[in-house]
């Protein structure tokens, strides 16, 4: 899988919009760009995806550059309950069985 | 809806006994099947994945053995643990054929070795 560069740690405010940024520079043209969070003690949940276009859905929106070479996860309104640790994973789209490889994340705080 | 389930959710074992970790998953049919493991602290390994009945792919050399006897049943398994095997275990699927390659995970076992 191409490799992703995320910061280990960001912080954010309750109530307010947070931007979870992931840098993947050599990313290919069929690569998905998919996100996950791990809440404290549970198994990673999927998030979101997108190809080319910008993505919503009722957890997230999902901005990808133009070059695609970056992209960032949008929380419009950070909970307490969005303490989590956030995964950007590249996956072609024709991968087969390929498992998919977490990288370490980004740990957000969220604060009261 | 699909629903996987993981048990036991916490063990204790001592060292050099033996383990044996099992994850199914229903409302689905042969779907591809993942251990992934979580030291504490540490981000997430890929143990075994298994993309049908008796089909095993080991990642990483370690003490552990993975098998898959049903189509929706996959086991972890070791002979004899070790202090590093501690750690919390998670089993997940993905539904073959899917574009989008979501996995869903399950709750996770969380194994102590003492």
């Amino acid at each position: 899988d191409a490799k992703t560069t995320q910061p280990n740690s960001m912080e954010s405010n309750e109530e307010e919009p947070v931007h979870l940024p992931c840098n993947h520079s050599t990313i290919s043209g069929t690569d998905y760009i998919h996100w996950y969070r791990q809440l404290p003690s549970q198994g990673p949940e999927y998030v979101i995806h997108g190809l080319t276009s910008n993505v919503n859905n009722r957890m997230a929106s999902l901005a990808i550059a133009e070059d695609r070479k970056s992209s960032t996860l949008i929380l419009h309104r950070a909970t307490l309950r969005d303490a989590a640790v956030y995964y950007c994973i590249l996956r072609p789209t024709y991968s087969g069985n390929t498992p998919l490889v977490f990288g370490k994340g980004t740990r957000l705080s969220v604060i009261a | 809806s699909q629903t996987i389930h993981q048990w036991p959710a916490t063990l204790v074992q001592p060292v050099g006994s033996p383990l044996s970790l099992e994850c199914t998953v229903e409302g689905t049919s042969n779907p591809n099947l993942y251990w992934y493991r979580q030291a504490a602290g540490r981000g997430l390994q890929l143990l075994f994945y298994s993309v049908g009945i008796g089909q095993i792919s080991s990642e990483v050399p370690q003490n552990l053995s993975a098998s898959r006897p049903q189509d929706r049943q996959f086991i972890l398994s070791s002979k004899k643990l070790l202090l590093s095997d501690s750690g919390f275990y998670l089993c997940a699927w993905r539904f073959v054929g899917s574009g989008a390659n979501v996995l869903t995970f399950g709750a996770g076992s969380r194994l102590t070795v003492l």
